[in-house]
């Protein structure tokens, strides 16, 4: 299985921040990377798909970057409505692993 | 409106079945792949296995073959995630996902949970 590992796990910040979270596969996925949000006692929510494409109806505050093993993502101007977990996805090969998610908490 | 419902919360006793259902509406149910995700405190999302409906052509991770079987009845527009022996350690939440229209494969609508919790 290819490993996908989020860095950092755990990340506070303020409203109004720039935000990067990172994600690592063990070996290539191409563009095949997927960020999800999701808030405690909710549904995991598509954000980006192929590594930097936005989900319709997702704010233009998130954005993807990278490909091969190394991908991130962005969020430019934290609002209120952000705080939640984050996961990586890869989709290259099955099965189609979750990184271990960055939980974002306000500081 | 894209809708995928599950049915829901169930309590079992270790070495009984289960089958858990979602029931997908607003889209052509037969062309895309349904997908099941489990969700732990410990171990995060795992993908766990997917199945195409129109031919229920059938995906699983190796972490969950043999213990699940994912099935579906496409004249209902339903998927199943069925266990034929529940451990205490079965105990999750299940999503199922809809894999989305283009070439990479990722869930686009999520069904709202199944709880399942197995304990003596």
């Amino acid at each position: 299985d290819i490993q996908m590992t989020q860095s950092p796990s755990s990340l506070s910040a303020s409203v109004g921040d720039r935000v990067t979270i990172t994600c690592r596969a063990s070996q290539s996925i191409s563009s095949n990377l997927n960020w999800y949000q999701q808030k405690p006692g909710k549904v995991p929510k598509l954000l980006i798909y192929g590594a930097s494409s936005l989900q319709s109806g997702v704010p233009s505050t998130f954005s993807g970057s990278g490909s091969g093993t190394d991908f991130t993502l962005t969020i430019s101007s934290l609002q209120p409505e952000d705080f939640a977990t984050y996961y990586c996805q890869q989709s290259y090969t099955t099965p189609h692993t979750f990184g271990q998610g960055t939980k974002l908490e306000i500081k | 409106e894209v809708q995928l419902v599950q049915s829901g919360a169930e309590v079992k006793k270790p070495g009984e079945s289960l089958q858990i259902s979602c029931k997908g509406s607003g889209y052509s149910f037969t062309i895309f792949w349904i997908g099941w995700v489990r969700q732990t405190p410990g171990k995060g999302l795992e993908w766990m296995g997917t199945i195409f409906p129109g031919n229920s052509d059938t995906i699983y991770s190796p972490s969950f073959r043999g213990q699940v079987t994912i099935s579906v009845d496409k004249s209902i527009n339903t998927a199943y995630l069925q266990w034929s022996s529940l451990k205490a350690s079965d105990t999750a939440i299940y999503y199922c996902a809809r894999r989305g229209p283009n070439d990479y494969n990722h869930f686009d609508y999520w069904g709202q949970g199944t709880l399942v919790t197995v304990s003596s």
